[in-house]
C-alpha cells in the first residue's frame, strides 16, 4: 500500500531548465510535506517543508506547490545546476513520516 | 549530519548472526527513528522512539528490535539476520517529531 506515490523515478534536465518532481498522496490526515535531497553516500537532508494551509512556498530556486483538492504536491526547481544532481525524496506526514520512491535527477552541463 | 553518528558505517555478516546498528545524537532531541533504505522504496521506518525506554513500531519492523536507554542511544538489532535484511539503515532525529534530521547511514549486507 503505497500512500505517496512520487513521479518520475529519473530525470535528466539541462542546466539552466526547470526541473519538477510531482507527489500524490492518499491520507488526507498528512499536515506536514517535506522535500528531501540525498547526495550519494549521505543521509537525506531537508530541502524545504509545506504545510497544507498554504498553495506554495519558495526558497531560492526551490518551490513546492501544493493542491490540497488533487492531494498532489510537487517540487520545482528553478535554474538547474549540475550541483542539484542529486536523488530527491518527497514525504507526508501524520506524525511519522511517510515516503515517495524518490527520484534521481541528473542535470546536464 | 546534525551532530548524529552510527556506527558500523559498513558491515558484512552471515545469514543467522545478531547484528547491532548505533545511533549517537549529541543534539539532546526527545525523538530517534531507524529506516532502511532500498531501491524503488524509498526510506521505510522501522522504529521509533519518542523518549528514554518509549519506543514504538513502524511500517516494517518485523525482524528488527530497538532499545533506548539514554537520550543519545537507540540501538538497532537485527536477532537473526537474513538476506532481504540487507540495506542501508539510516538513523534520524527529531525535536518535535516532524522536521527529522538523518545521520550518515550504515551500509549492511548479509550474506
Amino acid at each position: 500500500q503505497q500512500q505517496v506515490k512520487q513521479s518520475p523515478q529519473s530525470l535528466i534536465v539541462q542546466k539552466g531548465g526547470i526541473s519538477i518532481i510531482n507527489c500524490a498522496y492518499e491520507n488526507t490526515a498528512f499536515d506536514y510535506f517535506p522535500w528531501y535531497q540525498q547526495f550519494p553516500g549521505k543521509g537525506p537532508a531537508l530541502l524545504i517543508a509545506i504545510r497544507p494551509d498554504v498553495s506554495e512556498k519558495k526558497e531560492g530556486r526551490f518551490t513546492i506547490s501544493f493542491n490540497k483538492s488533487a492531494k498532489q504536491f510537487s517540487l520545482h526547481i528553478m535554474d538547474s545546476q549540475p550541483g542539484d544532481s542529486a536523488t530527491y525524496f518527497c514525504a507526508a506526514s501524520e506524525g511519522k513520516l511517510i515516503f515517495g520512491q524518490g527520484t534521481t535527477l541528473q542535470v546536464k552541463p | 549530519d546534525a551532530g548524529i553518528t552510527q556506527s558500523p558505517r559498513h558491515k558484512v555478516t552471515e545469514t543467522g548472526t545478531p547484528v547491532t546498528l548505533r545511533c549517537h545524537q549529541t543534539e539532546n532531541h526527545r525523538y530517534m527513528y531507524w529506516y532502511r533504505q532500498d531501491p524503488g522504496h524509498g526510506l521505510r521506518l522501522i522504529h521509533y522512539s519518542y523518549g528514554v525506554k518509549d519506543t514504538d513500531k513502524g511500517e516494517v519492523s518485523d525482524g528488527y528490535s530497538v532499545s533506548r536507554s539514554k537520550t543519545e542511544d537507540f540501538l538497532l538489532t537485527l536477532e537473526s539476520a537474513t538476506s532481504s535484511q540487507t540495506s542501508v539503515y539510516f538513523c534520524a532525529i527529531s525535536w518535535e517529531n516532524e522536521q527529522q534530521f538523518f545521520g550518515p547511514g550504515t551500509r549492511l549486507t548479509v550474506l
